[in-house]
């Protein structure tokens, strides 16, 4: 499979755990976004980056995650001190600085803190 | 702030009718609509979106402004449409709202 990598594909912690996922992205794609899902709802932006340089942060982004995308190919997002309200699908998505450009999804990490 | 809302969380159709997804949404900006679909255990991907007006797999969706709509449609459902349907926003830099989704039966 070519399209966008994430891991680990599930993730169960201990709340009060930092959990950190990865995301890679098809390779030529200068864009990189961050979304969560959680059950019964569409997918929340949560942030996103064009090369290494994160552009926008949602305000669902609250201090305890970070997200990097150091030299602007790989991007990891990290939950500190995990909360029961954190469970939920985080989705990667990259595409190319084009307009209209099509966003590739990849089949995303499930959080569950228990 | 933009919002994109699927009134109808469950839609199911017998093989063969028609089939409509509705879509909302509000944007003060000139809107870019596009329609992803998510079947059983696969992930998200692209359908269609507005700007193109083509055809994928039979569904076509017309922009309407004035109604601030984006439905989705097609003829005649087969059982393979059977999958989540997700209407989404591209506000700037491809940042993406999506609506809460209907999930699409279509029986035998």
């Amino acid at each position: 499979d070519t399209g966008v990598s994430q891991n680990p594909r599930h993730k169960i912690t201990k709340r009060g755990q930092n959990v950190t996922f990865r995301c890679d992205p098809i390779s030529e794609h200068n864009r990189l976004y961050w979304y969560r899902q959680t059950l019964g709802q569409g997918p929340e932006f949560l942030t996103y980056f064009q090369n290494e340089a994160q552009l926008e942060k949602s305000r669902l982004l609250s201090d305890r995650f970070s997200a990097e995308r150091p030299k602007g190919s790989f991007s990891t997002l990290e939950i500190q001190r995990t909360e029961q309200g954190d469970s939920a699908m985080y989705l990667c998505a990259s595409s190319l600085v084009l307009p209209n450009d099509e966003a590739f999804f990849g089949q995303g990490t499930r959080l569950t803190v228990v | 702030a933009q919002r994109v809302t699927q009134p109808e969380k469950l839609l199911s159709v017998f093989k063969g009718a028609p089939v409509e997804l509705k879509c909302n949404y509000s944007y003060s900006g000139s809107p870019e609509l596009f329609w992803y679909v998510q079947y059983s255990r696969q992930r998200l991907q692209l359908l269609l979106r507005h700007i193109s007006r083509e055809s994928i797999k039979g569904f076509t969706a017309d922009l309407n402004k004035g109604e601030t709509s984006f439905h989705l449609k097609k003829p005649f459902a087969q059982e393979e449409d059977s999958a989540m349907y997700y209407c989404a926003l591209n506000t700037n830099a491809g940042k993406s709202t999506f609506g809460d989704g209907t999930t699409l039966t279509v029986k035998p």
